[in-house]
């Protein structure tokens, strides 16, 4: 089972900050890593799959960027609906998919 | 847009069987592009991935749960379901049905997600 790492686990920012999360896998999983943002009460909203590409309707202040092992997630300019948790997935080895344990933007 | 609602007890006893339903609308589960997952996440915790169902029927279970776990597909009432055995404590969570594609490309569409305590 591949195992993600994210890093920080709690992340104190301000609005209009630019902030950088990391999300670090066991092995290799090339560019087969997706990106979600959830909020208190609601469902994880896909936000990037593989490594960099933003699914459909989501702001262009979100980039993703790594292969192989290492990923970040960048949100330039922090709108006060990003604070959220946010969560790395895995789909190059399954089963299963896998999903980091998130970090929390305060 | 393809909408995806859960539903079923929020309550069962330990040692029963969990039951849910996933009703799929604005889409078809009989899409040759879609495999229909279950993913769970317990109270304050991070997201499991249970396992998924193509349109065909065949199945793909995260081997931690895989003894417990029944994923069926519903191709006449374009819905799917899980079936999870003899529960306990540990199951209590949100369980999440959601899309994924036939070739992965992360969970794109997820429904609301439904609360089930196990506890007597």
């Amino acid at each position: 089972e591949i195992v993600l790492t994210q890093s920080p686990a709690t992340l104190s920012v301000s609005p209009g900050d630019s902030v950088t999360l990391s999300c670090r896998a066991s092995q290799r999983v090339s560019n087969y890593l997706a990106w979600y943002q959830q909020k208190p009460g609601q469902a994880p909203r896909l936000l990037i799959h593989a490594a960099s590409a933003r699914a459909t309707g989501i702001p262009a202040r979100f980039s993703g960027s790594g292969s192989g092992t290492e990923f970040t997630l960048t949100i330039s300019s922090l709108q006060s609906e990003d604070f959220a948790v946010y969560y790395c997935q895995q789909y190059y080895n399954w089963p299963p998919f896998t999903f980091g344990q998130g970090t929390k933007l305060e | 847009q393809v909408h995806l609602q859960e539903s079923g007890p929020g309550l069962v006893k330990p040692s029963e069987t969990l039951s849910l339903s996933c009703n799929v609308s604005g889409g078809s589960v009989r899409s040759g592009s879609h495999y229909w997952s279950w993913i769970r996440q317990p109270p304050g915790k991070g997201l499991e991935w249970i396992g998924y169902v193509f349109h065909s029927g065949s199945t793909l279970y995260n081997p931690s749960l895989k003894s417990r776990v029944t994923i069926a597909v519903d191709t006449a009432n374009n819905r799917f379901s899980l079936r999870l055995n003899s529960v306990t404590a540990a199951d209590t969570a949100v369980y999440y049905c959601a899309r994924t594609c036939y070739q992965p490309c992360g969970f794109d569409i997820w429904g609301q997600g439904t609360m089930v305590t196990m506890s007597s």
